[in-house]
């Protein structure tokens, strides 16, 4: 599997403002994707990170509130913007299919990052 | 579409007792399943995981846990509790073949008590 990092790992933010939380694999990966977590819920997906092109959004999430990006196949950005109490969350960002010099690996299961905790006063 | 329904909120077990998980999903063809475990503070991490064949699958941690397609449920399983194995635990079914996204069930929360 993978190693995933994520940055920030926890932020305290002011209502209004935007947070971009970075995730970088250390190994090629085929999909990214962004999870939220509300305090004491599930996971809940927000989008899928297209390398190159825009990421594909989940029922309920806009690309003005969470723009996403990847510009290549280890690095992606979640941004939380103008953001309220609401937001305070983790955001955790899962990777799938490591790219391997002739093949792909492990491309149906999904792996986590440790995860960035956000809270919004 | 499919879903995952773990009936426990929370569960307390004493420190080498026995421990079962339950999770039961939904969906029309073969699922993909998968337990995770989240320690406090901490991202997901994968415990096992079924796609096909033997459906009593070993995991990391000293886990098991047993595919029976007749009542759609995906049981986690522990012989001896540790405290360390304190956390929450988080069934999820994913569509079969290639690449895919999964749905999360709502979490156990396991208490170990000395």
């Amino acid at each position: 599997s993978a190693v995933i990092s994520q940055k920030p790992s926890r932020d305290i933010c002011q209502r209004g403002t935007s947070l971009t939380i970075q995730c970088q694999v250390d190994s090629q990966v085929t999909m990214m994707f962004w999870y939220r977590q509300q305090p004491g819920q599930s996971l809940t997906l927000i989008a899928t990170a297209n390398q190159g092109s825009e990421a594909t959004y989940e029922s309920g999430f806009v690309i003005d509130k969470f723009p996403i990006s990847r510009p290549n196949l280890t690095f992606s950005t979640l941004t939380v913007s103008n953001m309220s109490p609401e937001d305070s969350s983790i955001y955790l960002c899962s990777v799938v299919g490591v790219v391997l010099a002739t093949s792909t690996s492990g491309t149906d299961t999904q792996y986590f990052g440790p995860g960035t905790r956000l809270t919004v006063l | 579409a499919q879903s995952v329904t773990q009936p426990d909120i929370h569960i307390t077990v004493s420190e080498g007792a026995s421990l079962e998980l339950r999770c039961n999903y939904s969906y029309g063809a073969t699922p993909y399943l998968f337990w995770y475990v989240q320690s406090p503070g901490q991202g997901l991490q994968l415990l096992l995981k079924y796609f096909s064949g033997d459906t009593l699958v070993q995991g990391i941690k000293g886990f098991e846990a047993e595919f029976k397609r007749s009542q759609s449920s995906f049981n986690l399983r522990k012989p001896s509790v540790h405290w360390s194995d304190a956390a929450e635990y988080f069934c999820a079914v994913g569509v079969a073949g290639g690449y895919q996204k999964v749905t999360f069930g709502t979490g156990t929360k396991l208490q170990v008590i000395p």
